[in-house]
């Protein structure tokens, strides 16, 4: 496609249920990156994946958060037990060849 | 470790008037450097990047930042500023320090245009 894609755009959920929050990236991209942005945090990065080296988990919050790519294309970051203070923007980016990072629209998730 | 810090949280102009966001960076080597936008309920877009080469950078919009290693900063200016530009602006440094890699943002500063 022409952008990068997330789905769905607007996810509300009840507290202790899980997530699955999907990003497409810009076609012919190898690296993938996860980000949240929160009112109180700004914009955090979570993980990253780059072509088939093992992914940099460095910044996921808790174990209940993960992440998977499939085919070196699209992702799916999975949010287990969800809790209030995982309410955010789940923002998703790729890059290819210069390392430019492009997003997109992001997945606004609500936790009641 | 890295860390960008932008002091101004919100910054109003006059329509017509100069512009310039402050980022300072920590980073002990060149940096990768990066200036998006984020307007109302969008994604962030690339202003521009710096790189290495002339410190001077260009961007879209009308927008231009100079990588000043000395004063260990990175800042935007306009030399016109237009109603359209009010928006949530974030400087970033590539956290390890190449590009490609994650991104560590500022907290952002948000202009806002007066007529």
């Amino acid at each position: 496609g022409a952008g990068v894609s997330q789905s769905p755009s607007n996810k509300v959920t009840e507290k202790g249920k899980d997530v699955e929050l999907r990003c497409d990236p810009i076609s012919g991209h190898t690296a993938l990156y996860w980000y949240r942005q929160s009112l109180g945090q700004g914009l955090e990065f979570l993980i990253y994946f780059q072509g088939n080296s093992a992914p940099d988990k460095s910044g996921l919050p808790s174990d209940r958060f993960s992440a998977e790519r499939t085919g070196g294309s699209v992702s799916t970051l999975t949010i287990q037990r969800t809790q209030q203070e995982d309410s955010a923007v789940y923002l998703c980016a790729s890059s290819g060849v210069g390392g430019t990072q492009y997003f997109g629209p992001g997945t606004r998730l609500t936790v009641l | 470790a890295q860390s960008v810090t932008q002091p101004d949280i919100h910054i109003t102009v006059s329509e017509g008037a100069s512009l310039e966001l402050r980022c300072n960076y920590s980073y002990g080597a060149t940096p990768y450097l990066f200036w998006y936008v984020q307007s109302p309920g969008q994604g962030l877009q690339l202003l521009l990047k710096y790189f290495s080469g002339d410190t001077l950078v260009q961007g879209i919009k009308g927008f231009e930042a100079e990588f000043k290693r000395s004063q260990s900063s990175f800042n935007l200016r306009k030399p016109s500023v237009h109603w359209s530009d009010a928006a949530e602006y974030f400087c970033a440094v590539a956290k390890a320090g190449q590009a490609g890699t994650a991104l560590i943002f500022g907290k952002g500063t948000t202009l806002s245009v007066s007529s």
